[in-house]
């Protein structure tokens, strides 16, 4: 079957860097999502991973190890704005994105 | 209107109503989901629909049904709602229905079923 795990809170302060991972099972693989989701918003798109390796958009990048069923955020220079939730999502055998409970980053001045 | 949007923002119903939630995009995409989200569970997908005219069961559909009689609406039926069915309820659509394409959401509706 499919499994997402992400740990469930993390706390990082301002101007640092934070790592998120996400491990999953998945019976085939369509590549690896991130999402943000501010408390009380909608998710919004990060990155698109399909491919082993780091991938970098500005103060965040993803990483991607298919072999090891296992990706990560970074984020740089923290903001207090990025204190949101990170979701990992990946596509089961019938395309249909599968979410993990997400993770909340807390961060502090 | 520019993307996606959900009616009504949160409702409060009596156990054993009827209630849809409404969803709409302007962005012409083929593919809609609606997901609930649950403290602690993350979010998981009710209903699908690839494209106009049809409509696929996700995760968790039963108490739920959905139409797709065009490529801009996608409403959610909660034909006679019960307690567990409270929850926060995100209405999204792609491009594409492939699992590839980059999900937008709309802005969700709280619902509490007393």
């Amino acid at each position: 079957g499919q499994n997402i795990d992400q740990p469930t809170e993390m706390t990082a302060t301002e101007g640092a860097i934070v790592q998120i991972n996400c491990t999953y099972q998945t019976s085939g693989f369509n590549g690896l999502f991130w999402y943000q989701q501010h408390a009380g918003e909608a998710p919004t798109f990060l990155s698109y991973n399909v491919l082993d390796g780091l991938e970098e958009k500005g103060r965040f990048s993803s990483f991607l190890s298919r072999s090891k069923g296992y990706s990560y955020l970074l984020l740089k220079e923290l903001q207090m704005k990025d204190s949101a939730s990170y979701l990992c999502a990946v596509p089961d055998s019938n395309y249909q994105l599968i979410w993990g409970a997400g993770t909340k980053l807390i961060i502090k001045p | 209107i520019a993307g996606i949007t959900q009616a009504p923002t949160s409702q409060i119903l009596a156990a054993g109503r009827r209630m849809t939630l409404r969803c709409t995009q302007d962005m012409r995409h083929n593919a809609m989901y609606w997901y609930r989200q649950d403290l602690g569970l993350g979010l998981r997908l009710i209903h699908y629909s690839n494209t106009a005219g049809t409509t696929g069961k996700g995760e968790v559909p039963d108490g739920y049904s959905v139409s797709r009689a065009n490529t801009d609406d996608f409403p959610l039926t909660l034909a006679s709602a019960v307690p567990s069915q409270t929850s926060v309820y995100f209405c999204a659509s792609s491009d594409g229905g492939g699992g590839a394409d980059t999900q937008y959401f709309g802005p969700g509706t709280r619902l509490t079923v007393l």
